[in-house]
């Protein structure tokens, strides 16, 4: 049974385009990431929510956003995309507590053209 | 800060050979080391979590041990299969210190394994 979803699977946008990237949980869990993970990079972590509290790595540009409407679901906006956040768009979650397990999503591959 | 180094950087054995993966860090200040598996364009699966107090974990043919003193964890796959071919990574969860476990990451260890 699929945990953690992330839609689209594939995603082509133009641009300079904006484009929105979406996952869902059904661990109920209260931790929720978003990694860019590029070509035979390992990931890194762009920002998370624990609850409703969002935290931005600070590293991560402004043109990247999210949103957490509720538990179940988190959104990653790219508001205008350039060549370079062409990549692999990991989400996670993580219940906090022991054992304090990610579980990942199956990943949104994001072509810029 | 934290860093993760895994060896080799890739590995091309016969099916049916017993292989070790290596993975040290710098920090013995972890929380939990986690082995994943990647394959190619996919998401990350996880194989095995050792806690911080537990020397070892086995799922299958696989075993992961954790030495935090000396700052490895090796994975054995036992009885090596063309299906195991993927990217392994090592991950390291930092101890909880504000809301949330820091992962670093290993640059992951390339497996073939060739009929």
């Amino acid at each position: 049974d699929a945990m953690v979803i992330q839609n689209p699977r594939y995603q082509v946008t133009q641009f300079g385009k904006p484009v929105t990237l979406s996952c869902s949980q059904t661990l109920n869990h209260n931790v929720m990431y978003w990694y860019q993970q590029k070509s035979s990079q390992a990931p890194k972590l762009l920002f998370h929510y624990y609850d409703k509290d969002f935290n931005n790595e600070a590293d991560t540009p402004d043109n990247f956003q999210s949103r957490r409407p509720n538990t179940s679901f988190c959104f990653l906006d790219i508001r205008s995309p350039g060549l370079g956040d062409a990549a692999m768009y990991l989400c996670a979650t993580l219940q906090r507590g022991s054992p304090n397990e990610q579980f990942f999503g199956p990943g949104t591959r994001l072509t810029v053209l | 800060k934290q860093e993760v180094t895994q060896i080799p950087a890739a590995l091309s054995v016969p099916e049916g050979e017993n292989l070790v993966l290596n993975c040290s860090f710098t920090d013995s200040a972890i929380y939990n080391l986690q082995w994943f598996r990647q394959d190619p364009g996919k998401g990350l699966t996880s194989l095995l979590l050792i806690q911080s107090s537990q020397r070892e974990q086995t799922s299958g043919r696989l075993n992961a041990s954790l030495d935090k003193s000396s700052g490895r964890s090796t994975l054995y796959i036992a009885a090596s299969q063309p299906g195991d071919s993927a990217t392994y990574l090592c991950v390291i969860c930092a101890v909880i210190v504000v809301s949330y476990g820091k992962l670093t990451f290993g640059q992951g260890t390339i497996l073939t394994v060739h009929p």
